[in-house]
């Protein structure tokens, strides 16, 4: 079966860098995804990894170690907005299926 | 570009009653999936269609849940009779069969049942 391991809660101050990581077991692997949440709302895409190394999309980056079944969202300049939850998801049972992480609640501060 | 529909986006319902929770993917998406998120059991994936077809729907809690999709725009979940436990926010998702790792989601359904 699936099952991943991140975090259930990380704190910041604005203007920092945080990593929330993310370890997985999986049969069959095909890439790390990240979804962001805010409170009330939908789970919204942000990046994937299909290979190892680091992806980076403006302030966030993403990495991944297939050989470590590991993989971290880092995210830099954080701003009050980034205050969500962040959830891993990898595909199990076949690819259209993702199986998520339990979420990481980031709360940043002034 | 319109994202996922879902409608309604609240509902209040007494037990025993039934509730029906509607979808329209984004054109083009041919996979859809629903999810179930709770505090206690987090984001939980009940039934993926592929194709209009029902892939894998292993997360359906219990026979009291069903779902359809009769065409590639539109689909149901329902729940018939609804009980207090199914209280929880139940999302839509679409994809590309080619990204299944990046799924839209709906806004989602806060249902209630009392």
């Amino acid at each position: 079966g699936q099952s991943l391991e991140q975090p259930s809660e990380v704190t910041a101050v604005e203007g920092a860098i945080v990593q929330i990581n993310c370890t997985y077991q999986t049969s069959g692997f095909y890439g790390l995804s990240w979804y962001q949440q805010h409170d009330g709302g939908a789970p919204t895409f942000l990046s994937y990894n299909a290979l190892d190394g680091l992806e980076e999309t403006g302030r966030f980056s993403s990495f991944l170690s297939r050989s470590d079944s590991y993989g971290y969202l880092l995210l830099q300049e954080l701003q009050m907005k980034d205050s969500a939850s962040y959830f891993c998801a990898v595909p199990g049972g076949g690819y259209n299926k993702l199986i998520f992480g339990a979420g990481t609640r980031l709360a940043v501060h002034p | 570009d319109a994202g996922v529909i879902q409608s309604p986006r609240h509902e209040v319902t007494e037990m025993g009653q039934e509730v029906t929770l509607r979808c329209k993917p984004i054109s083009g998406h041919n996979s859809l999936f629903w999810y179930r998120q709770t505090m206690m059991r987090g984001l939980e994936l009940l039934i993926y269609f592929n194709n209009n077809v029902p892939i894998d729907d292993s997360g359906m809690p219990e026979d009291r849940f069903s779902a359809k999709m009769p065409n590639a725009s539109f689909s149901t979940l329902k729940i018939q009779p609804s009980e207090p436990r199914d209280s929880a926010v139940y999302f839509c998702a679409s994809s590309t069969r080619l990204a299944d790792y990046e799924q839209y989601f709906g806004p989602g359904t806060r249902l209630t049942v009392t």
